[in-house]
């Protein structure tokens, strides 16, 4: 059982617009920044967003972070093939003291 | 370029103990916090330990508290993760990655070393 909760599948046509939810409580996600990972099939995770909303360099614009209370959402438009992966948000919790993620999200591109 | 390569995995029984490494590359070395993030096979990802940039200062999950040790030689930019009196569930890939300590963010990951538990 994951601190933080996702959903376990989302799935939407190339091109089109796909939300991923993270669901937390005011010791993790309500008092602290979240990062959004991607772990495409066989590979390590990347980091995709951090501090809620913000982008590495080299990740493109197609992604996107927010965060409202405590929950955070990831979206990614315009959707291609190779963006089928799984993703992962995670945060610290103060309650824990560690590093808390969700159970990951399998995005599907049909 | 970030490089974070890790070795050391492998079959290992119930009970034994074996150390992990990750030679770092690409970035400096000593002036990062670094963690071990490990995904058991099938599912998600799961944090176990944190030492800061100096080594003066460690974190671990409740899990591996008292059973796994995280350190570092500076001077080698290597990270390292002593398990002992290993567990089934300690089966997993183990990932090292940079971290933001206390603020849950990995910014950059190895390609990961699986290890095994099993008789």
């Amino acid at each position: 059982q994951s601190v933080l909760t996702q959903p376990p599948s989302v799935s939407a046509a190339p091109g089109q617009k796909v939300t991923i939810s993270c669901s937390g409580s005011s010791s993790n996600i309500g008092n602290n920044y979240v990062s959004w990972y991607q772990q495409l099939p066989g590979t390590a995770p990347k980091l995709l967003i951090y501090e809620n909303n913000k982008r590495p360099s080299g990740i493109p614009d197609r992604f996107s972070g927010s965060k409202s209370g405590t929950s955070a959402t990831l979206g990614i438009t315009g959707l291609q093939t190779g963006d089928e992966a799984d993703y992962y948000c995670g945060t610290w919790d103060s309650s824990l003291s560690a590093a808390v993620f969700g159970g990951g999200t399998k995005l599907t591109v049909l | 370029e970030v490089q974070l390569v890790e070795s050391g995995g492998g079959l290992i029984q119930p009970g034994g103990s074996l150390r992990l490494s990750c030679v770092a590359s690409g970035f400096n070395f000593s002036s990062n916090a670094m963690s071990w993030v490990r995904q058991a096979p099938g599912r998600g990802l799961e944090w176990v330990s944190d030492i800061s940039s100096g080594g003066g200062s460690t974190y671990y999950a409740d899990s591996v508290k008292g059973r796994l040790t995280i350190s570092r030689d500076n001077s080698k930019n290597t990270l390292y993760l002593q398990m002992h009196s290993l567990r089934a569930e300690d089966t997993a890939v183990y990932y090292c990655a940079t971290v933001r300590s206390r603020a849950g963010r990995f910014d950059y990951w190895g390609q990961g070393t699986l290890v095994p538990v099993s008789s």
